[in-house]
């Protein structure tokens, strides 16, 4: 299940399961978005992208849909395995000359 | 190998010192950023710079200085102006413009004493 710690929100699945992912972005003018996947002492890792005229894109056991009416980001894991467990942060890239903007991350636990 | 190149690795500072993080990347990128990320939070920008001899600040910079002279290197300081320094510092570097992904180091954890 998912839940709200004092820091990031925790999602634990069952090894084998699929994963959702979820992020909230800010900005209707965004136009490229990318999710991370950082594992304990190491920098973040790109996963997967998509820009704003797809509003799906698949990877290898990974799908990340996009929908901009609600400004709405997911990932999705299937069969998900002990190696998934991670910090997961979506970014944004906002109109203008910006740093990409990142969000809070979901520590994914997986259940052996 | 291309790539992004944090160090060192461990840190340790008594406090009232300043120190300076090593961040370097041969991928020719224009755009380089400096984050801190506090146990089990998310990423906080410092400082980025999208080209040789210009920086701004980010959400964080009181008690950070960066410079830029190279644009294969970005370093950053934490002054002993900066309270809790304490953290795991991360730089990145992008194609300033496009739309590309940001490239991380493995980041260099920082440690008063």
């Amino acid at each position: 299940g998912e839940s709200v710690g004092l820091h990031l929100p925790t999602l634990s699945v069952q090894e084998g399961d699929n994963s959702i992912i979820n992020c909230a972005y800010s900005n209707s003018a965004s136009d490229y978005f990318i999710w991370y996947k950082q594992e304990s002492g190491k920098g973040p890792q790109f996963i997967i992208d998509i820009r704003s005229n797809m509003d799906k894109r698949q990877g290898q056991r990974v799908t990340v849909l996009l929908n901009k009416t609600v400004k709405h980001l997911s990932l999705q894991i299937a069969a998900t395995q002990p190696g998934d467990s991670a910090v997961y942060f979506c970014a944004e890239n906002r109109p203008g000359n910006t740093p990409l903007v990142f969000g809070k991350g979901t520590r994914l636990s997986v259940i052996a | 190998d291309g790539g992004i190149t944090q160090s060192p690795k461990y840190l340790f500072r008594k406090e009232g010192q300043n120190v300076t993080l090593s961040c370097e990347q041969n991928l020719n990128h224009d755009a380089m950023y400096w984050y801190r990320q506090d146990p089990g939070q998310g990423l906080r920008l410092i400082y980025y710079s999208q080209i040789v001899n210009d920086f701004q600040k980010g959400d964080i910079a009181e008690g950070y200085s960066v410079s830029r002279e190279k644009k294969e290197s970005f370093p950053l300081t934490v002054t002993s102006a900066q309270k809790n320094p304490t953290a795991f510092y991360l730089c990145a570097s992008n194609d300033r413009g496009l739309n590309t992904e940001a490239f991380f180091g493995q980041g260099t954890r920082l440690t008063v004493v």
